[in-house]
């Protein structure tokens, strides 16, 4: 079973800010946070990767509280190519080597 | 660099017909994997290798099989193909496994089965 848990889809206007949060509560210590992000017809592709507190780049943010059972990846200000799946992923499933996905959050964003 | 290269971007096959879906990266990569995508829905795992000669089964291995001869390909074959196997497929590669990787994903291959 995946190791997080995301709303299955929202919409969005364009040059609003999007918040999509994903929950973890069975994090491992040593676990990394990895947002993927897949548009149609191509393969997921890394954005941002966080452990705490609060990480940014140029694409987004991520923002991690202090017990880590949770966190939120921001995008500023969308536009209609933002529309797209966004995978929260959780390190490997405990005692294996799989990366295990959830269904992920399908943005769509509208003009 | 190319990444992680698929092939064929799109097959179709009649229902019994085996294929391989070839996957190669340059990135000297320890880890691959195979992953299917049915329509609307995520990523589920089918196998994965964590080195050369060593694999093992994801999510849904039934109906796949894999080997890893090298460390840059890891190919997916289907031994005897069937309509619940249209699908896309996507494969993955990382450098390594566990804290704060990051998986590298090829284009996909849609794969139709009549």
């Amino acid at each position: 079973l995946a190791k997080t848990t995301q709303p299955i889809s929202m919409d969005s206007y364009e040059g609003q800010e999007v918040n999509i949060t994903c929950s973890h509560n069975n994090i491992a210590t040593n676990d990394y946070i990895t947002w993927y992000q897949q548009f149609p017809s191509q393969g997921p592709r890394f954005i941002i990767q966080g452990y705490k507190t609060k990480v940014t780049n140029e694409v987004a943010s991520l923002f991690i509280p202090a017990d880590r059972k949770s966190s939120t990846l921001s995008l500023p200000r969308v536009s209609l190519s933002d529309t797209a799946v966004y995978y929260c992923l959780v390190g490997l499933t405990s005692g294996t080597y799989k990366y295990i996905f959830g269904t992920g959050t399908r943005l769509k964003v509208l003009a | 660099n190319a990444g992680v290269t698929q092939t064929p971007k799109f097959q179709v096959l009649k229902t019994g017909q085996s294929m391989t879906l070839q996957c190669a990266q340059d990135m000297n990569h320890e880890y691959m994997s195979w992953y299917r995508q049915d329509p609307g829905m995520g990523l589920r795992l089918i196998h994965y290798s964590v080195g050369a000669g060593i694999t093992d089964q994801g999510e849904v291995p039934n109906g796949y099989n894999v080997s890893r001869s090298t460390t840059e390909d890891f190919p997916l074959r289907l031994l005897s193909a069937a309509p619940s196997q249209t699908s896309v497929y996507f494969c993955a590669s990382s450098y390594s496994w566990g804290i704060g990787e990051k998986l590298f994903f090829g284009s996909g291959t849609q794969l139709s089965v009549l």
